[in-house]
């Protein structure tokens, strides 16, 4: 079992529509959540970072995590066609030097 | 603010030879990370060096190795390459601090093994 899971998707989704997207994960260690941008050939861009339980916003963008579940998600309310991209799940341990990931969602965004 | 820089962009090699990646920090960085990506797979974590000397290491065998020279730049180096070894390499370089550390990824090279 991989330590991060990640809905594979893709998902297709009219313009203006909520999406969100989901990742579960095993290790009680994993204190800081991440969420990544990958477009088509490019390196993981940071969308958004948490470090305890609860809701971060950003914009369009919000970022869900509950340690008891082992579960974080993120919305993205609105959703234009620019954000068509793969997005990634991470996580780290609070002395780990790596990021966990997960196999990423590819999202298109329908005019 | 320079971002994060690799060369080259693509790379095909034969299978049993040997790659040198490269890439270079951002600007003020002291810590740089490579990461494997596969098709459709999320990155998975090489190794990270740290004031020249590796500071970590994921599930990968010892013919990947890698430097971390003075000005922070970085080499990713592949030995007796495999089939599966095909995949995005991604370089990350980020600050230690205490906190959190947030890692900047650079484009990748793809490399291609037949």
């Amino acid at each position: 079992q991989k330590e991060v899971e990640q809905d594979p998707g893709p998902l297709s989704v009219p313009e203006g529509a909520i999406v969100s997207l989901n990742c579960t994960y095993s290790n009680s260690a994993f204190q800081y959540f991440m969420w990544y941008r990958q477009y088509s050939r490019k390196g993981p861009e940071l969308l958004m970072y948490t470090y305890s339980s609860g809701n971060k916003e950003d914009g369009r963008f919000t970022a869900q995590v509950d340690k008891s579940s082992k579960y974080i998600s993120l919305f993205i309310r609105d959703s234009q066609p620019s954000d068509s991209a793969t997005y990634l799940c991470a996580m780290r341990g609070g002395s780990a030097r790596q990021l966990t990931f997960g196999s990423g969602t590819q999202l298109t965004v329908l005019p | 603010e320079t971002g994060v820089t690799q060369s080259p962009t693509h790379l095909i090699k034969t299978r049993g030879q040997q790659v040198t990646l490269r890439c270079s920090s951002q600007s003020g960085h002291n810590t740089v990370s490579w990461y494997q990506q596969a098709l459709g797979q999320g990155p998975q974590f090489i190794f990270q060096y740290y004031r020249e000397e590796e500071n970590g290491r994921g599930n990968f065998p010892p013919r990947f190795s890698g430097l971390q020279f003075p000005n922070y730049s970085s080499e990713l180096n592949v030995n007796a390459l495999e089939l599966d070894d095909s995949a995005l390499y991604l370089c990350a370089s980020s600050i230690v601090s205490l906190m959190y550390n947030e890692q900047f990824f650079g484009p990748g090279t793809r490399l291609t093994v037949l």
